[in-house]
């Protein structure tokens, strides 16, 4: 168990729809990421945000969108989902200081779009 | 940009023997980080191993140990004794020292390592 969890594990929608994943980091972790994981597309940065600040951004659509509380949890926000966005959503976490180049990842997010 | 290559997309061994898995990856960085995840068939992710590009030693982690080669950009991991519960996608990542704290993760495509009994 990495300590990180994620919310709801499994998720199906429709064509159109929007769905929040949600994330809580290991306690005391400030970063937070996101990441897709799809068939043809492999394992892809999406977006980080560090203390409530997005800090870098990947390949994350305009279609989505991301923010961190100020409890540090996060929330991946997927509007106008298409079939092509069904993947595994991870959401990772890494701690501050000198130990802050691990991340740790979650279990992931299955979100299938019909 | 970087970019990570392994090239292996699939390994199969028996049980027990010892198996190198390769990983190049190209940067115009000198200080980063790389790591090998391994992903079972939960699809959890799980961190095995990480080596840290300043120190010239090698990362050891009980039967995981790296052979990492920083000129080259080659960065490989040997699993010893290899057990049953090895067999999963392993994934070579590369991360950039952004000082201030961690930063986001490169992945190769992954290789299929398939341990034999």
């Amino acid at each position: 168990d990495s300590g990180v969890t994620q919310t709801p594990k499994h998720l199906i929608t429709a064509t159109g729809q929007r769905v929040t994943l949600r994330c809580s980091p290991r306690s005391g972790d400030l970063s937070v990421y996101w990441y897709q994981q799809s068939l043809d597309q492999g394992l892809q940065f999406l977006i980080q945000y560090y203390n409530g600040e997005e800090r870098a951004k990947g390949n994350i659509l305009e279609r989505f969108s991301a923010q961190q509380f100020p409890d540090l949890h996060s929330e991946l926000n997927l509007s106008s989902l298409e079939l092509g966005d069904s993947a595994l959503y991870f959401c990772a976490s890494s701690p501050r200081g000198p130990s802050g180049n691990t991340i740790y990842f979650g279990e992931g997010s299955w979100l299938t779009v019909v | 940009a970087q970019t990570v290559t392994q090239s292996q997309p699939e390994m199969s061994v028996q049980e027990a023997e010892t198996v190198t898995l390769s990983c190049t990856y190209d940067t115009s960085e000198n200080n980063y980080y790389l790591f090998w995840y391994k992903q079972p068939p939960s699809r959890q992710m799980i961190l095995v191993i990480r080596q840290e590009a300043y120190k010239q030693q090698n990362a050891t982690e009980n039967r995981f140990s790296v052979n990492f080669q920083k000129a080259a950009k080659s960065f490989s991991l040997k699993i010893s004794d290899s057990q049953l519960g090895d067999t999963a996608m392993y994934f070579c990542a590369f991360m950039k020292h952004s000082g201030g704290g961690a930063d986001g993760l490169t992945f190769g495509k992954g290789t299929h390592l398939i341990i034999q009994p």
